[in-house]
């Protein structure tokens, strides 16, 4: 099946600084999506990029699916960054099969 | 509010004690499935629903069983759990490929079996 890394496994910051946070996969897939896991378990969808760039505030994200690698970057951080960062993706020919990585566990602290 | 329920939130259980935890959505979506987490591990798919009566399996489909017989429904069974079945589930839905939609999860349920 689908490989999906994500690194780096953890990562400290302090608050204000950017981080990049990257997702590799092994094979084609139909799309990509990125999850932040808040400290209380809920799982937020940030977005939905299966190619190009995309923006929301502070994160932006950039799939290169050719080169089957997604990023994600979180500039100016705030402790409420801090969660697990998940990759997400989907292969077949459908909405069907999802991989996800094991997530990038990111700490912010003022 | 748009949203996707899971009942209950927490469930201790014994081995071998049939139980289902409940998955709602409210925004008409095609797409559910069913992933379970644990440390270390992410999340793993168990199963997923195109649409109604329309169940396949993901990564992780042993000793879990789903039915689909209404659109907003997509309950996940454990016909007789086992320690190892210990874990935090999740229910997520969208709205399908075609759509280009983001998956939407619910709170998800803490279940440990003794």
């Amino acid at each position: 099946g689908i490989q999906v890394e994500q690194s780096p496994p953890d990562l400290i910051l302090q608050e204000g600084a950017n981080s990049t946070l990257r997702c590799n996969f092994s094979d084609s897939v139909n799309n990509l999506q990125w999850f932040h896991q808040n400290p209380w378990g809920q799982l937020i969808n940030l977005f939905y990029i299966p190619s190009g760039t995309k923006q929301n505030g502070r994160l932006s994200a950039t799939t290169v699916a050719t080169e089957r690698y997604s990023l994600l970057y979180i500039s100016s951080s705030q402790t409420t960054d801090s969660g697990v960062y998940f990759c997400a993706v989907e292969r077949g020919g459908g909405y069907q099969k999802v991989t996800f990585g094991i997530g990038t566990k990111l700490q912010v602290i003022p | 509010e748009a949203q996707v329920t899971q009942n209950p939130r927490y469930l201790i259980t014994v081995t071998g004690k049939k139980l289902t935890v409940t998955c709602s959505q409210n925004m008409n979506h095609e797409y559910m499935s069913w992933y379970r987490q644990d440390p270390g591990l992410g999340l793993r798919q168990i199963y997923y629903s195109m649409n109604v009566e329309v169940t396949d399996k993901g990564d992780v489909p042993e000793g879990y069983k789903v039915s689909r017989k209404e659109k907003r429904n997509f309950p996940l069974i454990l016909e007789s759990p086992s320690p190892n079945q210990t874990s935090l589930y999740f229910c997520a839905s969208s709205l399908g490929r075609v759509y280009n939609s983001p998956l939407h999860f619910g709170n998800g349920t803490r279940l440990t079996v003794t």
